[in-house]
């Protein structure tokens, strides 16, 4: 299997910051790689997919960008609902997911 | 508006078979473009896809290797819906399951069901 990684791991930040999330696969992905949100005791939530593209009703301050084995997720100004973790996965090969990234109040 | 429905025991005993339903609404599990699939999440093993089924003519399924001597996932026209039966269940098994469609095999999971917490324990 492809495997992939996410830093940091956790992070904090204020609420207007600009955050940036890295993931990064094993091998060539291409631009197969989604990204999610995951609220707590809720189902995870396509936030990007095909690396850069975002999906209906998400709002234009997350952006993805990236190819082959490096991408990354950028929150431009955070709100406070995008508290949150948040998870890469690729789709080139049998799905594997990131081990997350957890946003938390600073 | 599209929607998946999830049901099924939240306690299972150890050994014996877990097994979930789906049902799919505004949708059909016979779609030519879609893949139904199940997927769960662990403290120990994070976000983890089991496995799909799909529809092209005739029905395929693909399996994570982790599981795939005790998985079998089973669409259901009759009751548009899929279901996941894994077998010789351990404590390891504990998990939220989540079933999730794909608009395409190889696509992201952009629709999920409200997920499903199953407890392996005697």
């Amino acid at each position: 299997d492809i495997q992939m990684t996410q830093s940091p791991s956790s992070l904090s930040a204020s609420v207007g910051d600009r955050v940036t999330i890295t993931c990064r696969a094993s091998q060539s992905i291409y631009t197969y790689l989604n990204w999610y949100q995951q609220k707590p005791g809720k189902a995870p939530n396509l936030l990007i997919y095909a690396a850069s593209s975002l999906q209906t009703g998400v709002p234009p301050r997350f952006s993805g960008s990236g190819s082959e084995t490096d991408f990354t997720l950028t929150i431009s100004s955070l709100q406070p609902e995008d508290f949150a973790t948040y998870y890469c996965q690729q789709s080139f090969r049998t799905p594997v997911f990131g081990p997350g990234t957890k946003v938390d109040i600073k | 508006q599209i929607q998946l429905q999830q049901s099924g025991p939240g306690l299972v005993k150890p050994s014996q078979t877990l097994s979930l339903t789906c049902a799919i609404s505004g949708d059909s599990v016979s779609s030519n473009s879609a893949a139904w699939n199940w997927i769960r999440q662990s403290p120990s093993r994070g976000l983890e896809w089991l496995g799909r089924t799909y529809y092209r003519s005739k029905w395929y399924d693909d399996y994570a290797v982790a599981v795939k001597s005790r998985i079998t996932i089973n669409p259901d026209t009759s009751k548009n819906q899929f279901s996941l039966q894994l077998s010789s269940v351990t404590p390891e098994d504990t998990a939220v399951y989540y079933c999730a469609k794909s608009v395409t095999v190889a696509g992201p999971f952009h629709l999920w069901g409200q997920g499903t917490l199953v407890t392996v324990s005697s």
